[in-house]
């Protein structure tokens, strides 16, 4: 099984700030990386799929790269809405995600 | 609009089973694989199966191979996961979730509300 490792797995941050997420999959995925936001409560929302290919209506602040074994998320401008947790998922084979990371303020 | 309708959970003893639904609209559901999805309390996400738009095709998770039966009736929009052997382990709200494609697509672009199954004694 390929297993996907997400750091950090907290992340405290500020309205206005950039922050990155890093996803590192335990053998080379190439390039099939989806990521996804998911508020308390709520089904997850597909962000980005494809490392950096972004799902329609989704705000271009959120851009995301990679290939291989390691991956980010990038959102440029935290907004108040952008607090939650965020997780990545490998489909190279079957599909496993990471842990999570939950960004706080 | 796509709507994604899960129901069925509830509590159920340990070695019993459970058979949750989704119904789908809004969207031509023979065309889409579709996936079921998993999250136990406070805890990650882990896709437990999946099966193609056409039903030809399922795919699962170590975690349930041989316990769990994905299935689907394309003339009722609707999409069924059988649990069988239920372990606690097995608690979970389980989400159903529409792929971007239809065939072995994991990409998950619309997720449903999910239901909660609860397994204990």
């Amino acid at each position: 099984d390929i297993q996907m490792t997400q750091s950090p797995s907290t992340l405290s941050a500020s309205v206005g700030d950039r922050v990155t997420i890093t996803c590192r999959a335990s053998q080379s995925i190439s390039d099939w990386l989806a990521w996804y936001q998911q508020k308390p409560g709520k089904a997850p929302k597909l962000l980005i799929y494809r490392t950096s290919s972004l799902e329609s209506g989704v705000s271009s602040r959120f851009s995301g790269s990679g290939f291989g074994t390691e991956f980010t998320l990038t959102i440029s401008s935290l907004q108040p809405d952008d607090f939650a947790t965020y997780y990545c998922q490998q489909y190279e084979n079957f599909s496993t995600f990471g842990q999570g990371t939950k960004l706080e303020i | 609009e796509v709507q994604l309708l899960a129901s069925g959970g509830g509590l159920v003893q340990p070695g019993g089973s459970r058979r949750i639904s989704c119904t789908a609209s809004g969207f031509t559901f023979s065309t889409y694989a579709m996936s079921w999805v998993r999250q136990a309390p406070g805890k990650g996400l882990e896709r437990v199966s999946g099966i193609t738009g056409s039903g030809d095709t399922t795919y699962y998770a170590d975690s349930v191979k041989g316990r769990f039966t994905i299935s689907r009736d394309n003339s009722r929009n609707a999409l069924y996961l059988q649990m069988n052997s239920l372990r606690a382990e097995d608690t979970a709200i389980y989400y159903c979730a529409k792929a971007d494609c239809g065939g072995d697509c994991k990409v998950l672009n619309y997720w449903g509300q999910g239901t909660l199954v609860t397994v204990s004694s």
